[in-house]
């Protein structure tokens, strides 16, 4: 059975960067056919897809988040990252990390609440 | 990239049928297949209920059934059930390859 965990820091600074990693078990990140996503939902409100990477490293933003967003593979860990930049407290949310197809997804991670506070 | 459209909120009585309508443009839910739903109970991760327009997932009841009409998708609950209770999200693949979230619809089963 896939699983998915989400980790990373839970408090960031304004303006600072957030980072969090997925960690894939069950299963390989090298899957053909997959993309592996980021989703996120600010509290109270609903789900905003981040973007997504296919194990050959092919990236897709979405516009709105485009300018700050990275999200890297690491085949080597079974593992995959989500650098925010710049965050304001507008990108308080929950973090989840997903595998999908065509944006489909039927593997969510658990998810991971981000506070952005100084 | 604009949210797809869906009603803040439903409501219906056990054993009655709902709707949730979830509209967007030829662009995304009118020009693709590839239309979902999810539902999702209160600190919970959403659930994949509906793939590919009409397809349900393994597990799945069949109570739980989709549907699409030019830019408009559409889930129907029907023989509802007190646990059905949630948010439930409409997604849709887009022809910029970033899918896209409807907005969200609470049902409430009175």
């Amino acid at each position: 059975q896939l699983q998915l965990q989400e980790s990373g820091s839970g408090l960031v600074k304004p303006s600072q960067t957030l980072s969090l990693t997925c960690a894939v078990s069950g299963g390989s990140i090298s899957s053909g056919g997959y993309s592996w996503s980021w989703i996120r939902q600010p509290p109270g409100k609903g789900l905003e897809w981040i973007g997504y990477i296919y194990h050959s490293g092919s990236t897709y933003y979405n516009p709105s988040l485009k300018s700050r967003v990275t999200i890297s593979v690491d085949r080597s860990k079974n593992q995959f990252s989500l650098k925010l930049s710049s965050v304001t407290a507008a990108d308080t949310a929950v973090y989840y990390c997903a595998r999908s197809s065509y944006g489909v997804i039927g593997y969510w991670g658990q998810g991971t609440l981000v506070t952005v506070s100084s | 990239q604009s949210a797809l459209t869906q009603p803040a909120s439903v409501s219906g009585s056990p054993g009655q049928s709902i709707t949730i309508s979830c509209t967007g443009t030829s662009s995304d839910v009118g020009g693709y297949n590839y239309v979902s739903w999810y539902q999702q109970h209160p600190g919970k991760a959403p659930k994949l209920m509906i793939y590919e327009v009409s397809n349900r997932p393994s597990g799945v009841p069949d109570r739980f059934s989709g549907s699409k009409s030019g830019n408009t998708a559409s889930l129907t609950i029907s023989g509802l059930q007190a646990e059905d209770e949630a948010d439930y999200y409409c997604s849709s693949y887009t022809s910029s390859s970033t899918p896209v979230f409807g907005g969200g619809t609470k049902l409430t089963v009175l």
